[in-house]
């Protein structure tokens, strides 16, 4: 089973512009998390964001989540070169993860 | 400091032989799981121990084998069953309230 599948699969924007890459689940969940990863590097993790909360912020990062819809949404305001990444979403009930949005931020 | 550690970090081996990957943790997590990724993909999990003797079958075991002997140690054998084991591998451990994944610094397999 697999329950974070995130898109799009890449996303390319320039500097300063805002970042938005969507997670959609399967079924209900405990929290839900985004994670990130550089380049031959392990995953870092960003943001949690429990079932029965709607928004999340952690300084640069906004997340949201709709339950009804099993969706969530992480955005990246102000992006940086150093944002580039790929981002990652998981869930506590599964531990799985999708393939990725890969995000580059132009200089 | 506290986290997990792989070791090593570069590994190369010829087909036919089986590699034992290291993953250590002082972070007193309970599970601990181990992934594997191939370029430009996601992460799959072959494997995961919720308790010390105790562990499940992830999504692609096959040619896979673990133990769970210590809780700080999770240790994943790469056998010469698995037809196609050069790619780079992540051990992750849980904290048991929220679930936050933490991952090592990875292992990259290569077969010559």
């Amino acid at each position: 089973s697999q329950q974070g599948e995130e898109d799009p699969q890449a996303l390319s924007i320039q500097e300063g512009e805002n970042a938005t890459m969507n997670c959609s689940y399967k079924t209900s969940i405990n929290n839900l998390q985004w994670y990130r990863q550089n380049s031959g590097r392990g995953l870092v993790h960003l943001i949690l964001i429990r079932s029965n909360e709607r928004e999340k912020h952690s300084g640069r990062l906004r997340v949201t989540l709709d339950t009804s819809k099993k969706s969530s949404s992480l955005l990246i305001t102000a992006s940086r070169a150093a944002d580039t990444a790929s981002y990652f979403c998981a869930t506590y009930d599964d531990m799985r993860f999708g393939a990725g949005t890969r995000l580059t931020v132009k200089p | 400091d506290g986290g997990i550690t792989q070791s090593p970090k570069y590994l190369f081996r010829k087909e036919g032989q089986n590699v034992t990957l290291s993953c250590e943790q002082n972070l007193n997590h309970d599970a601990m799981y181990w992934y594997r990724q191939d370029p430009g993909q996601g992460l799959r999990l072959i494997y995961y121990s919720q308790i010390v003797n105790d562990f499940q079958k992830g999504d692609i075991a096959e040619g896979y084998s673990v133990s769970r002997e210590k809780k700080e140690s999770f240790p994943l054998t790469v056998t010469s069953a698995q037809k196609n084991p050069t790619a780079f591998y992540l051990c992750a451990s849980t904290r048991s309230d929220t679930g936050e994944l933490f991952f090592g610094e990875g292992s990259r397999l290569t077969v010559l």
